[in-house]
C-alpha cells in the first residue's frame, strides 16, 4: 500500500468556513499533485508541484490555494468554503521520470452546506 | 470533445467472465497508456501500463494499446468479485511530462 496520506477523510462544514486538506507522502517523492473528481466525471487536476517551492494551477480552475514548503507536505486551502466546492479531493504524489506512476492517497470527501 | 472517452458503465459480469474495458483518446503525442483501479472509498493505484503501441500482460490482465486506431483495451480474464472496482484509463505524454488526463472510468461489478 502507498504511503500517502490524507485528513479529514471526511469533512462536512457551512459555508465560508476555512479549511486546509492535509496530504503527506513518506517515499520522499517531488512531484505531488492535488486531483477533484465528481461522480461519472474524470480526474481533474487542480494543482500540482515539482518540488519544494513550485506549485502551478491545474486545468481546472480552482480557488483553493496549495503550498510545498516541506517535500512530504502538500496541503490544500479554501479560504472561504462554498457549495459548488462539494466534492472528492485526491492527493497523488510520484517521482521525476515516472508521472505514469501516481500513487494516490484515499481522498477527502468535503461536503459544504 | 474529451480527450480521453470512456465508457461509464456500470458493467456487470458473472464470477469467470473475461471482461474488456476499452478508451479511446485524441491526441496522437500521448506516449504512456496506464490502468489505474479504484475501490469503492479508495484512491486509485496503478494497474498497469504500456509505453507506445503494443500488448502487456501481468498475470490474469492484459492492456492492449492501438496506436493507429487511438484505442486502449484492458482485458481481465477469469474474473473474480475481488475485480469488482472501477477502471480508469489514463494517458501521459511522457515520463517526464507532468500531467495526466484521465477517462471518466468503467465501474464493473463481477457477480458471484
Amino acid at each position: 500500500e502507498a504511503d500517502i496520506y490524507q485528513t479529514p477523510r471526511y469533512l462536512v462544514i457551512g459555508t465560508g468556513k476555512k479549511i486546509t486538506l492535509e496530504c503527506s507522502q513518506t517515499m520522499g517523492h517531488d512531484k505531488m499533485y492535488w486531483y477533484q473528481q465528481d461522480p461519472g466525471m474524470e480526474l481533474h487536476l487542480i494543482h500540482y508541484s515539482y518540488g519544494v517551492n513550485s506549485t502551478e494551477k491545474g486545468d481546472l480552475s480552482s480557488e483553493s490555494t496549495v503550498s510545498r514548503i516541506r517535500t512530504e507536505h502538500f496541503p490544500l486551502t479554501l479560504e472561504s468554503a462554498r457549495p459548488s466546492h462539494t466534492s472528492q479531493y485526491l492527493c497523488a504524489s510520484t517521482t521525476t521520470g515516472r508521472t505514469y506512476e501516481q500513487y494516490f492517497g484515499p481522498g477527502t470527501r468535503l461536503t459544504v452546506t | 470533445q474529451k480527450e480521453v472517452e470512456q465508457d461509464p458503465g456500470p458493467l456487470s459480469v458473472p464470477e469467470g467472465a473475461i471482461v474488456s474495458l476499452n478508451c479511446t483518446y485524441s491526441n496522437s503525442a500521448f506516449q504512456y497508456f496506464m490502468w489505474y483501479r479504484q475501490y469503492s472509498r479508495k484512491g486509485p493505484e496503478l494497474l498497469m501500463y504500456t509505453y507506445s503501441s503494443g500488448n502487456k500482460e501481468d498475470g490474469r490482465f492484459t492492456a492492449q494499446v492501438d496506436k493507429s486506431s487511438k484505442y486502449i483495451s484492458l482485458f481481465i480474464r477469469d474474473s473474480q468479485p475481488s475485480d469488482s472496482a472501477t477502471y480508469l484509463c489514463a494517458m501521459t505524454l511522457s515520463g517526464g511530462y507532468q500531467k495526466v488526463t484521465f477517462g471518466t472510468g468503467t465501474k464493473l461489478q463481477v457477480i458471484p
